[in-house]
């Protein structure tokens, strides 16, 4: 049973340019949740996409967006890169609401982005 | 807005001992799903246990096991007979009910294992 996986594993930026990292849920989940962990500090919640719409936002701006392909993987995209971008970016797959006993979210191994 | 607090940046433990983490939260629902989460230093998230409100039984899982106290919006995480893969980061999240999925985490408690 194959768990979630993200790539890449690391990545390299600098200042201003844009970004796409990818997710594939674990099989059988269709929701996929992305987080921002910072140094030291824990996960925080980006945005999750159901059935290729965004179903709910944290609080980040337009820069960062999404997508979910028909086969449930997932895109992050982030433009216009700033030094405060620099994090562990986290995929979580889960199924969708209103399954009782489902609604645990695992996580991928996480992509290190570095903004220089 | 729910929050999530861990008091405890570090903790250390004895191997064979136990240990409690401590998470306190602050919601207006009523439904909703606790959970604690270990990242060690791989930084892989991995699911420890998870606890649903609407369920007065604390959960447990082998060495495992939380107290669950709803009206003091308590949720601490008890490891018994601490083995050495149990060192990295512990952090506690709520999750809440339909329309309000997102994980919300704690600032995370570092356990260290002593041999």
């Amino acid at each position: 049973d194959a768990g979630v996986t993200q790539s890449p594993t690391h990545l390299i930026k600098t200042r201003g340019q844009q970004v796409t990292l990818r997710c594939s849920p674990k099989s059988g989940h269709d929701t996929v949740s992305w987080y921002q962990q910072a140094l030291g500090q824990g996960p925080q919640f980006i945005f999750q996409y159901y059935e290729e719409e965004e179903r709910q936002r944290g609080n980040f701006p337009d820069r960062f967006s999404g997508h979910q392909f028909p086969n449930y993987s997932s895109e992050l995209n982030v433009n216009a890169l700033l030094l405060g971008d620099s994090a562990l970016y986290l995929c979580a797959s889960s199924l969708a609401s209103g399954t009782r006993g489902q609604e645990t979210q695992y996580f991928g191994p996480g992509t290190r982005l570095l903004v220089l | 807005a729910q929050t999530v607090t861990q008091s405890q940046p570090e903790m250390s433990v004895q191997e064979a001992e136990t240990v409690t983490l401590s998470c306190t939260y602050d919601t207006s629902e009523s439904d909703y799903y606790l959970f604690w989460y270990k990242q060690p230093p791989s930084r892989q998230m991995i699911l420890v246990i998870r606890q649903e409100a609407y369920k007065q039984q604390n959960a447990t899982e082998n060495r495992f096991s939380v107290n669950f106290q709803k009206a003091a919006k308590s949720f601490s995480l008890k490891i018994s007979d601490s083995q050495l893969g149990d060192a990295a980061m512990y952090f506690c999240a709520y999750r809440g009910n339909f329309g309000n999925e997102k994980l919300t985490f704690g600032t995370g408690t570092r356990l260290t294992i002593i041999p």
